[in-house]
């Protein structure tokens, strides 16, 4: 497809397990974000990266919250030992990273509730 | 830290009725501004953007945001809403100068356009 793609779309969880979100930004997009919208908190930065360069890992708000990208592709942000306050909306971005300004375009997000 | 405020959470309003939603930061350098919208069961999508240049930009669907740089402010604006512009509408800004590319996103405002 054209745009960025997540899964799961939906995943319900129990408190205390650990849970894999998927990411699969624009083909030749470069930079990948990922993003949390909750009731409480809005919209809120998590993770950045950007071709082979190292993370900004400065949004993750626990060291139970992780991201990794493979291949400089795919993404997958993994949450361990979930809390009911991960619940929320975990959204994907993609863009250019041309060098200059650019657009972020987002996924469809992945809803995640945990019990 | 930057901030960005949006002025209204919920705005009401009849079809053919003028919009206008307030956006300010807090940041004093160069920065990139965006407005997203999230219609209903859809996922963010790009209303307009302003890098440089001319400080009243155009975007999608009739919408207008002006860029006043002396007020930190780049508010959005309708002439005239439809039915089909009941949303949500989430300013964000990224620091041009700031490594990394992160939004950083106001707490959105939901439209609700009454036909």
């Amino acid at each position: 497809g054209a745009g960025v793609s997540q899964s799961p779309s939906n995943k319900v969880t129990e408190k205390g397990k650990d849970v894999e979100l998927r990411c699969d930004p624009i083909s030749g997009h470069t930079a990948l974000y990922w993003y949390r919208q909750s009731l409480g908190q809005g919209l809120e930065f998590l993770i950045y990266f950007q071709g082979n360069s190292a993370p900004d890992k400065s949004g993750l708000p626990s060291d139970r919250f992780s991201a990794e990208r493979t291949g400089g592709s795919v993404s997958t942000l993994t949450i361990q030992r979930t809390q009911q306050e991960d619940s929320a909306v975990y959204l994907c971005a993609s863009s250019l990273a041309s060098g200059g300004p650019e657009t972020q375009y987002f996924g469809p997000g992945t809803r995640l509730l945990v019990l | 830290a930057q901030s960005v405020s949006q002025h209204n959470h919920h705005v009401i309003l009849s079809e053919a009725a003028s919009l206008e939603l307030g956006c300010n930061y807090s940041y004093g350098g160069t920065v990139n501004l965006f407005w997203y919208v999230q219609y209903p069961g859809q996922h963010l999508q790009l209303l307009l953007k302003y890098f440089s240049g001319d400080p009243l930009v155009k975007g999608i669907k009739g919408f207008e945001a002006e860029f006043i740089k002396s007020k930190f402010s780049f508010n959005l604006r309708k002439p005239s809403v439809q039915w089909s512009d009941t949303a949500e509408y989430f300013c964000a800004v990224k620091k041009e100068a700031a490594a990394g590319n992160k939004l950083t996103f106001g707490g959105g405002t939901r439209v609700l356009v009454k036909p």
